[in-house]
């Protein structure tokens, strides 16, 4: 059972152009975190994804961020217009389904993918 | 805020010893993570307890939750050269929040284990 993918390991890109980054979670997982981690810091959320909803984005920031999980396919993480300041190795985790009310996963341990690092030229 | 703050920031040991790092954190929990990252990787998760829990064990790891003092404590008995990485405590917000099993970091602990 393979674990959690992001492509490419390692990116770069020069001030401006666009970033992509791809989450595929493991299997059978329906929930997805994207974290970012800055030099000598833990890491901090961004958003968590179910297929085709955003339910909470409120680590992600406003402007040039945006992420989606589609149907079919990996999540996406996309920076536009990356400055500097966008340098960083941004983790996906994925996790299955809580048990016992609501969909909520807070009693499932988040599996996570190597990362993507990100170097703004 | 940081809802994780760990202590000590670095550990570096002998082969065989134990290693203790400890976690505090601000609000209330539904459940305490520990995760282990090697340099260039991911984080591997190691241990869950909940709120309810006062200790936990798997193989060498022994986690204990004190939810009067907010704080958590992470112990590697017999440690090997293997263990050398960095440490994470994480929290997942209490009930009734809407954390949805988000993970509030720390800032870690860096282990090094010398054979």
């Amino acid at each position: 059972n393979a674990g959690v993918m992001q492509n490419p390991r390692h990116l770069v890109r020069r001030r401006g152009q666009e970033a992509r980054l791809r989450c595929s979670p493991m299997k059978g997982h329906s929930h997805v975190y994207w974290y970012r981690q800055l030099p000598e810091e833990g890491l901090k959320f961004m958003v968590y994804l179910q297929k085709e909803n955003i339910i909470d984005e409120s680590g992600m920031p406003k402007e040039r961020f945006s992420a989606e999980f589609p149907k079919e396919g990996p999540s996406i993480l996309r920076i536009q217009q990356v400055v500097r300041g966008d340098s960083a190795a941004y983790f996906c985790a994925s996790s299955p389904r809580g048990t016992g009310g609501p969909p909520s996963p807070r009693n499932q341990p988040q599996h996570f993918g190597d990362g993507t690092r990100l170097s703004i030229l | 805020s940081q809802q994780g703050e760990e202590d000590p920031q670095a550990l570096s040991i002998q082969e065989g010893e134990n290693a203790t790092m400890n976690c505090s954190y601000k609000t209330s929990i539904n459940n305490l993570q520990w995760y282990r990252q090697n340099s260039g990787r991911g984080l591997v998760h190691l241990i869950l307890i909940r709120s309810n829990e006062r200790e936990k064990h798997s193989g060498r790891l022994r986690v204990t939750l004190d939810t009067s003092k907010k704080s958590s404590s992470l112990l590697i008995t017999a440690s090997r050269a293997a263990d050398t990485a960095s440490y994470f405590c994480a929290t997942v917000a209490g009930a009734g929040g809407t954390s949805y099993g988000k993970l509030t970091f720390g800032q870690g602990t860096i282990l090094t284990v010398h054979p």
